[in-house]
């Protein structure tokens, strides 16, 4: 079955250290996401990115970075200018319909919680 | 600016009781409308989604949500909830000529037997 792998679930660091968090589809989707969720905030966009090799800046960007070198893949880590970094963090995809509309429907994964300590 | 509101922070029914969570958009053109699903500790589900037409619509798990233009709100029933239903629920909003997909903070529902 198709679908978006995020891995590990669980991951704790030392503060200071940067950790990358993989997410993975073979969905065959042009545009992927990450998002960070925290109690009662509900969902904020980190990074996106349509197409390979290109990515642009969500609405929290900072103290973040990704890549994607594969149309599969869109690792994101998390460095150690980030002040909060404990939370939990989803990946999802979504097929590009139109010219950059969030008119297709978002396909999550599992998500990774991030312990930083 | 573009916002998303869900009013209700937490929702406590009985199962077998009706539900209904509510959701308010505040944005400039026709949005689109979406109403996801997260169990604890996992991704997002999407229940339903609204375009265009029909301001009622049908989605998965026996939910549905009217749009409705007038009152800014897109709002989510179910006649009977089952014990299963209990997860957090989120609304979320775009438009055709935005590339954000704005989420709004999310209602929890528990279930009692």
């Amino acid at each position: 079955d198709g679908g978006i792998t995020q891995s590990p679930k669980y991951l704790f660091r030392k503060e200071g250290q940067n950790v990358t968090l993989s997410c993975e589809q073979n969905l065959n989707h042009d545009a992927m996401y990450w998002y960070r969720q925290d109690p009662g905030q509900g969902l904020r966009l980190i990074y996106y990115s349509q197409i390979v090799n290109d990515f642009q800046k969500g609405d929290i960007a900072e103290g973040y970075s990704v890549s994607r070198e594969k149309k599969e893949s869109f690792p994101l880590t998390v460095t150690s200018a980030q002040k909060n970094p404990t939370a939990f963090y989803l990946c999802a995809s979504s097929i590009e319909e139109g010219t950059g509309a969030y008119n297709s429907p978002l396909h999550f994964g599992n998500g990774t919680r991030l312990t930083v300590t | 600016a573009q916002s998303v509101t869900q009013p209700d922070i937490h929702i406590t029914v009985s199962e077998g009781a009706s539900l209904e969570l509510r959701c308010n958009y505040s944005y400039g053109a026709t949005p689109y409308l979406f109403w996801y699903v997260q169990s604890p500790g996992q991704g997002l589900q999407l229940l339903l989604k609204y375009f265009s037409g029909d301001t009622l619509v049908q989605g998965i798990k026996g939910f549905e949500a009217e749009f409705k233009r007038s009152q800014s709100s897109f709002n989510l029933r179910k006649p009977s909830v089952h014990w299963s239903d209990a997860a957090e629920y989120f609304c979320a909003v775009s438009s055709y000529n935005t590339d954000k997909l704005i989420f709004g903070t999310g209602t929890r529902l528990q279930v009692f037997p």
